[in-house]
Order: C-alpha cells, then structure tokens, then sequence
C-alpha cells in the first residue's frame, strides 16, 4: 500500500450506531488531518494531530471522537450521530504541521450516511 | 475574513474543448495557492502550486495562473479528455502556515 488509505470506503449506519473510521499513512509524515466534505461547501477541517498530539479540535461535536496511536494512524469514531452528518470524511497527513509548502495527501475517502 | 470563492459552481464542455476555472481569494498574508483535482469516490491530488512570485504553471494540459495584486487564479484546461470530469479545488496557504483555505470547487463534466 502506498500513500494514504481509508477503510471502509463506504458506511451507513442509524443513529444509535457506533462505528470506526480507520485512516493509515505510509509516507513518513509527521502531521495528519481528518476533514469533512459536503456537497457543495468547501472542506471542514475537523482535528488535526502532530506526532501523535492533537493540537487541534475545531468545534466538532463531542459524537465524533478522534484517536491517534501512532503516526501513521488516525481513528474517527462515531456515536449517536445525526443524518447531518452524512458525508464524504476525508484523511490527509503532511510532512510537518501546517507548514505551508507542505503538501497535504489525502487518502480516497469514507461515504458516510446516517439513516 | 480569509475565504477562496470559485466559479463557475459547475461547467460542461464537450470533449476536446478548452475551459478555463477561476479562483479569488482574500487571503492574507499569502504563501501559496494549489490547485487539487478530486476525481469521484478519490481523494484530492495536487495539480499546481504557485508562490506569490510566480505568475504561471503549467502541468501537461493544465495551465495555472495567479495574479498576486488582484488576487485572482485561475486553471485552464486545454483539449479537455473525458478523464478532465472531476471537481476542481482552489486551496490558498497563509503565509507562516496555518490552516488551509479551500474553495468550494468547481464541478467539471466533459461529454463526448
């Protein structure tokens, strides 16, 4: 596997579900980031971890949970969530936090519908 | 406010024709501005990054260009493939880092 992997692809779960998004870097990178993608809005930053320390949480509801084990892992995980929070989530890692010639990559993807 | 704008929302050409997507931010301070191309059911993929300095980029068919002072981007696509059909991403970085700023997209459709 190369670059950045998400699992699964696709997931629909109701509203009393708990699910886990799984995200896996295989570039070395230092910093990695979970974003939110809806239709037609620009991407939602949602947490941010550098070296394994979450430095940043953007008013995301306390439903979605965020782990980082290592650096080449980031979790999402999900509880009670909300038909709004149907989406495309996206995972991204870079070489350094924030740096700003570092190109974030990101991986494919999880479909998510809340029922 | 820091936001990228873009437009059109979305466009459809037929095949083998040019297009050009455009880009304006408000950003400031400025270091960069890449362009991302994000295929259905993938994640986005760099296509260009520009610094203040540069004026234009070209990536095989696809040509960027900023103009720093207006604060204005945009990508041309030239004798657009069927494979062009994705959503176009306009993304600005501050200067010193920071979060980056992401436009909305462009949808991209091109017929035969």
């Amino acid at each position: 596997e190369t670059g950045v992997t998400q699992t699964p692809r696709h997931l629909v779960m109701g509203m009393t579900n708990k699910k886990s998004l799984k995200c896996e870097q295989h570039l070395g990178h230092n910093a990695m980031y979970w974003y939110k993608q809806s239709a037609k809005k620009p991407l939602e930053l949602m947490f941010v971890y550098s070296l394994e320390e979450r430095v940043e949480n953007n008013s995301v509801p306390s439903r979605f949970s965020p782990e980082c084990p290592n650096s080449s892992h980031l979790f999402l995980h999900l509880h009670t969530l909300q038909p709004e929070d149907s989406a495309l989530y996206l995972c991204a890692s870079s070489q350094d936090l924030f740096a700003p010639y570092n190109e974030q990559f990101f991986g494919p993807g999880t479909r998510l519908t809340v029922l | 406010k820091n936001q990228v704008e873009q437009s059109p929302q979305s466009l459809i050409i037929l095949e083998g024709k040019n297009c050009t997507l455009q880009c304006n931010y408000t950003v400031s301070p400025f270091s960069n501005l890449r362009w991302y191309k994000q295929d259905t059911g993938r994640g986005p993929v760099s296509l260009t990054i520009m610094t203040f300095s540069e004026n234009t980029k070209s990536n095989g068919r696809y040509t960027a260009t900023l103009d720093a002072d207006t604060k204005q981007s945009s990508l041309h696509i030239t004798a657009s493939q069927l494979s062009d059909s994705a959503s176009y991403i306009c993304v600005v970085s501050p200067n010193q880092g920071g979060k980056l700023i992401f436009g909305q997209g462009t949808e991209l459709s091109v017929k035969p």
